[in-house]
């Protein structure tokens, strides 16, 4: 499967465990997305990084949510100390570059479905 | 702050029909990304506009870049019980990665 992979695909968590998200994407790509989807709504950004470095985090909460892309491995979707208000369905998606219009298509993952009891 | 306006929300149609999804916008786009969601799984990429006036098509799907670039659509022939999901659109501006997504249109096919 060439394509943006991530897992766990559903995740239980109780009110103040941590969440941890994790995302490979497309062979090739060294430019990573984190969107957050609540039911019934669009796709919001949160965090934009390539390989050891955040570029931009406007989107995440300040308090309690990290990310990171190391030089080896997946990227990580932090979560510390859950809250209900967190369940919702996290994207990744990964392009080849950023600039040009074919270059920094997204393609996204299936999601993983975090779940706060 | 950018905005894409998406209509209608909700479509429910019968097999064989055809019909228009919108995606509209105040500001200027360098280019547009229609997706297609399906319930319990990530985005699929469409299409890519990047020209105004640009007409793309994908079999019975045909796509539409407006002149002003602030503004697309989507027509479906004929749809069919697997066109069913959510259809979103996405504008990006020249030289960001940035991503505004559309409010999406979820669309029904009926048998």
């Amino acid at each position: 499967n060439a394509g943006v992979m991530q897992n766990p695909r559903h995740l239980v968590r109780r009110r103040g465990q941590e969440a941890r998200l994790r995302c490979s994407p497309m062979k090739g790509h060294s430019h990573v997305y984190w969107y957050r989807q609540l039911p019934e709504e669009g796709l919001k950004f949160m965090v934009y990084l390539q390989k050891e470095n955040i570029i931009d985090e406007s989107g995440m909460p300040k308090e309690r949510f990290s990310a990171e892309f190391p030089k080896e491995g997946p990227s990580i979707l932090r979560i510390q100390q859950v809250v209900r208000g967190d369940s919702a369905a996290y994207f990744c998606a990964s392009s080849l570059a950023s600039g040009g219009a074919s270059l920094y298509e997204q393609y996204f993952g299936p999601g993983t479905r975090l779940t706060v009891t | 702050t950018q905005l894409l306006e998406q209509s209608p929300q909700f479509l429910s149609i019968q097999e064989g029909e055809n019909l228009t999804v919108y995606c509209n916008s105040s500001s200027v786009f360098s280019s547009l990304q229609w997706y297609r969601q399906e319930p319990g799984e990530g985005p699929v990429l469409l299409v890519t506009v990047v020209t105004g006036g640009e007409v793309k098509k994908l079999k019975r799907l045909t796509f539409q870049f407006g002149d002003a670039r602030k503004d697309s659509s989507l027509h479906i022939t004929a749809a069919q019980p697997g066109d069913t999901g959510l259809y979103l659109c996405a504008g990006t501006n020249s030289g960001t990665y940035k991503y505004i997504f559309g409010t999406g249109t979820r669309l029904k096919v009926l048998a």
